[in-house]
Parts: C-alpha cells; sequence; structure tokens
C-alpha cells in the first residue's frame, strides 16, 4: 500500500525565518497531495494542498512544491511566526485511491517558532 | 453548518467493556473516515465510508473493532472488547469526496482511555 515517510519529526526555528518539511510518497498514481495543520489539543485543519498537474502552489506565506519524476513534495513556511507553532501532516491517498477521497498521512513534524 | 460532530468527547473504561463512538458527518458530505491518532502510531486511517457503503477497512486494526454507516448522518465505531492499547484519540472527518473538493474536516475527536 501507499507508503508516506515524512521528514523532520521536529523543527525548531526563530521567528521570520523559513522552515521547509518534506514528504515522500510510493505510489507513482497519487495525484492529490494535501498539508494539515493540528494546533495542540485541537483537531487537524487543511492549509493547502496540490494536485499533480502543477509544480507549486502558493498561499500567502505558505507554499507546496511537488516533484512526481522523484515522489516528494515539500510545505515551505516563510516568515514564521509564533502562531505557526504546530504539527504538520502531510497526506497522500492510498493505493488504488488516486483520487484523493482517502488519505494516509505521515507521522508529522512538530514545527517550533520561538520568537 | 455546526462542524462534524463527535460524541463523546472523553470516555474512560475498563478493560473487557465496550465502547461505542460516535460521528455525525456535515450535511451534504458523501465520504466519512474514521482515524486514530497515538503518539507513536502517528493518524492511523481505520476505514472509510462513501454513500453510507464501507469502501476500505483494511486499517481497523482487529475484529474487535467495527464501524457502521446506517444513514448519511450518522457513523459509530464500536470496540468489543476494549484493551487498554486502544487507548487514544478517535477522530471521524467527512468530505464532500468529490473532484473539486478532497478537503477533510475533522471533528473535536474522542479522546478514549482503557483501565
Amino acid at each position: 500500500g501507499e507508503n508516506v515517510e515524512q521528514h523532520p519529526s521536529t523543527l525548531s526555528v526563530q521567528e521570520g525565518d523559513s522552515a521547509v518539511i518534506k514528504c515522500t510518497y510510493s505510489d507513482s498514481a497519487s495525484n492529490y497531495f494535501p498539508w494539515y495543520k493540528q494546533e495542540l489539543g485541537k483537531r487537524p485543519q487543511l492549509i493547502i494542498d496540490i494536485r499533480s498537474n502543477v509544480g507549486e502552489k502558493k498561499d500567502q506565506r505558505i507554499a507546496v512544491t511537488l516533484n512526481k519524476t522523484a515522489k516528494h513534495f515539500s510545505l515551505h513556511i516563510t516568515e514564521t511566526q509564533p502562531e505557526d507553532s504546530a504539527v504538520y501532516f502531510c497526506a497522500a491517498p492510498p493505493e488504488g485511491n488516486q483520487a484523493g477521497t482517502a488519505l494516509i498521512f505521515g507521522k508529522g513534524t512538530t514545527l517550533s517558532v520561538s520568537s | 453548518d455546526a462542524g462534524v460532530i463527535q460524541s463523546p468527547r472523553h470516555e474512560v473504561t475498563e478493560m473487557g467493556q465496550e465502547v461505542t463512538l460516535r460521528c455525525k458527518p456535515i450535511s451534504g458530505h458523501n465520504s466519512l473516515f474514521w482515524y486514530r491518532q497515538t503518539m507513536m502510531r502517528g493518524l492511523e486511517l481505520l476505514i472509510y465510508f462513501n454513500n453510507n457503503v464501507p469502501i476500505d477497512d483494511s486499517g481497523m486494526p482487529e475484529d474487535r473493532f467495527s464501524a457502521k454507516m446506517p444513514n448519511a448522518s450518522f457513523s459509530t465505531l464500536k470496540i468489543q472488547p476494549s484493551e487498554p492499547r486502544d487507548s487514544a484519540v478517535y477522530f471521524c472527518a467527512s468530505s464532500r469526496g468529490t473532484v473539486s473538493s478532497y478537503e477533510q474536516y475533522f471533528g473535536p475527536g474522542t479522546r478514549l482511555t482503557v483501565t
């Protein structure tokens, strides 16, 4: 089945710095790649997603890049702020479910932004 | 809309007891997902439904776990008998499950403690 690997598991940055989180996936037929943010004690929420027909997508301070050949995608956060501190999860559809109805999540990255 | 509703929010039970978790998805959403979150295993997909039909239950850990979706507005996840290793936060999520929108909306979760 689909295998989603995420790294690093923890990331500490100073306020204003950039943060990059990377994920790899195994199913070359996958075509939908979302990122979810989970604040402490809260539920996961979608922050950005990308489909396989584009290589990059931006939304203000966050961006996602996709390399289908290498089967990896990355989350980029610029000008980090303390409120960006949270656990970030990447995800991809399970094998045989390329449409993205279901998701397999990576193990998560705990991002800490210190002021 | 009230969002995805889960009950109870907290459940403490003794080993061997039956536990039933409940979920009401967002009205109009066609897909419903059950996840389990632990520190060790991260966010695991247990089972998902599309139009009330179970599509993939390969993530259900054992026969002790069962899930139903009798109608479009209600789903249950049952554990019988419960064991201490079942202690986790269980999330229910729903999505439109269409090409235009794969975003999953998570409920607040049920924190289950089995002693």
